[in-house]
């Protein structure tokens, strides 16, 4: 069964710093995988998404990678501010087990300090 | 503006009064689910719908119905709602199944308090 592993489950930063987040799944055979952002009181926001076939995808100062073989993905958060605090959440979408069903980490809660 | 919307926001109601959580999208999404979220053990699925009149169990589907009759609604069903179900339940909605590689969009939460 695809088991998703987040480390840490909470981080500190300074302002500024760069940052790397970590993302670990049990089963290689992923369709994708899904970084997403919770601020408290709110939904889940989609950031990025890596198809199986992909190594990494960017959106603006974020920066997703994909090992596949190696069952890791990170998230990288250059140049951080304190509106990056949130947690954040990677997810899987596994072959095999139901079509339907994203199997989720159980997140990163980032601090940024001004 | 496109979005996902869950109705009501915050919910307390009693053992074995039957509730219903809306949930409505108007992005054209063809597949929908719901998921709850607790601490300790994150967002699990109870149920999605990969388009109109098609739904399928999640990881915890028991205790919860859904129907999808339309393509923009995905209510989730307590027939009888226990105190285990006290949660935060999110809606969420993609254009394809999520195995076509498309963004899930979730709604904003309801609090269900079941005393």
């Amino acid at each position: 069964k695809q088991e998703v592993t987040q480390i840490p489950a909470a981080l500190s930063v300074p302002e500024g710093e760069n940052l790397v987040l970590n993302c670990s799944f049990t089963d290689s055979a992923i369709y994708n995988l899904q970084w997403f952002r919770q601020d408290p009181g709110k939904g889940l926001t989609s950031l990025l998404l890596i198809q199986s076939s992909q190594r990494e995808q960017t959106s603006g100062r974020l920066n997703a990678s994909l090992d596949k073989s190696s069952g890791r993905s990170t998230l990288y958060i250059a140049a951080s501010q304190p509106g990056d605090s949130a947690t954040y959440l990677c997810a899987v979408n596994a072959y095999g087990g139901s079509q339907g069903n994203l199997i989720f980490g159980k997140g990163t809660k980032l601090s940024v300090k001004p | 503006e496109a979005q996902v919307t869950q109705n009501p926001r915050y919910l307390i109601t009693v053992t074995g009064k039957k509730l219903t959580v809306t949930c409505s999208q108007n992005m054209n999404h063809e597949y929908m689910s719901w998921y709850r979220q607790d601490p300790g053990l994150g967002l699990r699925q109870i149920y999605y719908s990969m388009n109109v009149e098609v739904t399928d169990k999640g990881d915890v589907p028991e205790g919860y119905k859904v129907s999808r009759k339309e393509k923009r609604n995905f209510p989730l069903i307590l027939e009888s709602p226990s105190p285990n179900q006290t949660s935060l339940y999110f809606c969420a909605s993609s254009f394809q199944g999520i195995s076509y590689n498309s963004p899930l969009h979730f709604g904003n939460g309801t609090r269900l308090t079941v005393t």
